[in-house]
């Protein structure tokens, strides 16, 4: 079975400070992980995936095998990151989201 | 290009009727998937849907509920005998293929109602 858990519901950060979202995931097998976003009125869409090593936003998503972790960064938060975010984990042909954060960044 | 669209936007409903939900994917994805996105709650998968194989359909909670992809395209997401606990968002969305790597490509959602 494969499990995605995000302990934080919710998450206030002030701009400029640094922001983690929590991401731990259950696989047994070689998980594919994806963190996608939903902006206020605006439909889902993928900010990043682990396989791509890449920095979208500023933020960046290490995958860490030993701790089944999937953590999502930001080393200065800005107002525009507010927003619900889902860390995902695709194993065979489903995908396991998250409950989801939703993260408010204060002026 | 044009991305996957839902139909209706909104519908409110009676307990106890039917309900059909529209979504037209991205042409040429082959993988079609249904979450219900509740409030307070993460997505949770219903179905998928990859080429002309049997759907998995491990994710409806009842069934009441059943879905159909009609030429490999557009598909159809039927609530039976709505209930009050059915009221949520309801999400297609796309991808290439199914599988690790892919990634979603989501639809505005359908918020469904039941009164």
């Amino acid at each position: 079975a494969q499990r995605v858990t995000q302990p934080e519901k919710l998450l206030s950060v002030f701009k400029g400070a640094p922001v983690e979202l929590k991401c731990n995931y259950s696989y047994s097998g070689s998980p594919e992980l994806f963190w996608y976003v939903q902006y206020s009125r605006q439909r889902l869409q993928l900010l990043l995936r682990h396989i791509s090593r890449e920095s979208i936003k500023g933020f960046t998503a290490d995958l860490n095998k030993g701790e089944t972790s999937f953590h999502l960064k930001k080393p200065f938060a800005q107002e525009e990151d507010s927003a619900m975010y889902y860390c995902a984990l695709s194993g065979g042909s489903k995908s396991t989201f998250g409950d989801g954060t939703t993260l408010t960044v204060k002026p | 290009g044009a991305g996957v669209s839902q139909s209706p936007s909104n519908k409110v409903t009676e307990k106890g009727k039917d309900v059909e939900l529209r979504c037209d994917p991205i042409s040429g994805h082959t993988a079609l998937y249904w979450y219900r996105q509740s409030l307070g709650q993460g997505l949770e998968f219903l179905i998928y849907f990859q080429g002309n194989s049997a759907p998995d359909k491990s994710g409806l909670p009842s069934d009441r509920f059943s879905a159909e992809r009609t030429g490999g395209s557009v598909s159809t997401l039927t609530i039976q005998r709505t209930q009050q606990e059915d009221s949520a968002v309801y999400l297609c969305a796309s991808s290439s293929r199914a599988g690790g790597g892919y990634e979603q490509y989501f639809g505005p959602g359908t918020r469904l109602t039941v009164t």
